[in-house]
C-alpha cells in the first residue's frame, strides 16, 4: 500500500504555463508538506499545512500555492512556470505538529523548457 | 535563517571499510534526524535524536547528537553497497518546520 503518493511522476512543460501537482496519504496524518529539491540534492520546505495553519517559507514565490480540498490531500498549484522552477517536488505528511516523523513521496520531476 | 552543513559531501569507498558523515550548524536544534534517499525516491527517515550527547544505534549504523545540539554525526561500520545512497540530516527548529543538510551522497563498491 502507498503511504504518501504524487501525481506525476514526470511533468515537461513551457515557460510560462500553469501547472499542478497531486499529493494523497493514506496514513491518517493530518500535516503535509512540499519540499523542492534542486539539481544539487538540496531539499527544501515549501509549505506546511494542516487543517488549521499553513505556514510558508517566505522564499516561495507566490506563484506556488498549496491547496487542500481534504486532509488526505494536499496539492501544489505553480502559475506562470519559469526556468527555475525545474527541480523534483517532494509531498510530505507528519501527525499533526509532530515533525518527528515525515513520510515522503516518490516526488514529480518538474522539467520546465 | 539555520543552516546544516554536512561533510563531506561525496564519499566512495570499498566495502567493509568504515565511514563518518558530519553535519554540523550554528544553531541549536530541538531534535535532528537523519534521513537516506535512494535515486528516484523519497527521503525515508533512519533516527531521529533529540536530547544532546544521545547516541543511537541501527545495526550498522550509529548516530550521535552533540551534547549543544549543533551537530550530530552518522557513523556507519563496515559498509556495504547496499548503504549507497543520499543521506540528508535535518534539524527541527521551533516553527516545527524541517531544515535540511546538502547531503553525503555514498558510494559502496563492492
Amino acid at each position: 500500500d502507498t503511504a504518501v503518493s504524487q501525481t506525476p511522476k514526470y511533468l515537461v512543460t513551457q515557460m510560462g504555463n500553469d501547472k499542478s501537482i497531486k499529493c494523497e496519504q493514506n496514513l491518517g496524518h493530518d500535516t503535509m508538506y512540499w519540499y523542492k529539491q534542486d539539481s544539487k540534492k538540496f531539499l527544501k520546505i515549501m509549505f506546511s499545512y494542516n487543517n488549521k495553519e499553513l505556514i510558508i517559507n517566505e522564499t516561495v514565490p507566490n506563484r506556488f500555492s498549496p491547496k487542500s480540498p481534504d486532509k488526505a490531500h494536499l496539492n501544489l498549484h505553480i502559475n506562470s512556470l519559469e526556468l527555475g522552477d525545474s527541480a523534483v517536488y517532494f509531498c510530505a505528511s507528519s501527525l499533526q505538529g509532530n515533525s518527528y516523523e515525515q513520510y515522503f513521496g516518490p516526488g514529480t520531476r518538474l522539467t520546465v523548457t | 535563517t539555520q543552516l546544516l552543513e554536512q561533510s563531506p559531501q561525496f564519499l566512495s569507498i570499498q566495502e567493509g571499510e568504515n565511514l563518518t558523515v558530519y553535519c554540523n550548524s550554528s544553531s541549536v536544534f530541538s531534535s535532528l534526524q537523519w534521513y537516506r534517499q535512494e535515486p528516484g525516491e523519497g527521503p525515508v527517515l533512519l533516527v531521529t535524536v533529540v536530547t544532546g550527547g544521545e547516541v543511537k544505534k541501527l545495526k550498522r549504523l550509529t548516530f550521535q547528537f552533540g551534547d549543544a545540539r549543533k551537530d550530530s554525526s552518522l557513523h556507519i561500520t563496515a559498509a556495504q553497497p547496499g548503504d549507497t545512497g543520499l543521506y540528508l540530516c535535518a534539524g527541527r527548529n521551533a516553527g516545527n518546520m524541517l531544515t535540511f543538510g546538502g547531503g553525503t551522497r555514498l558510494m559502496v563498491k563492492p
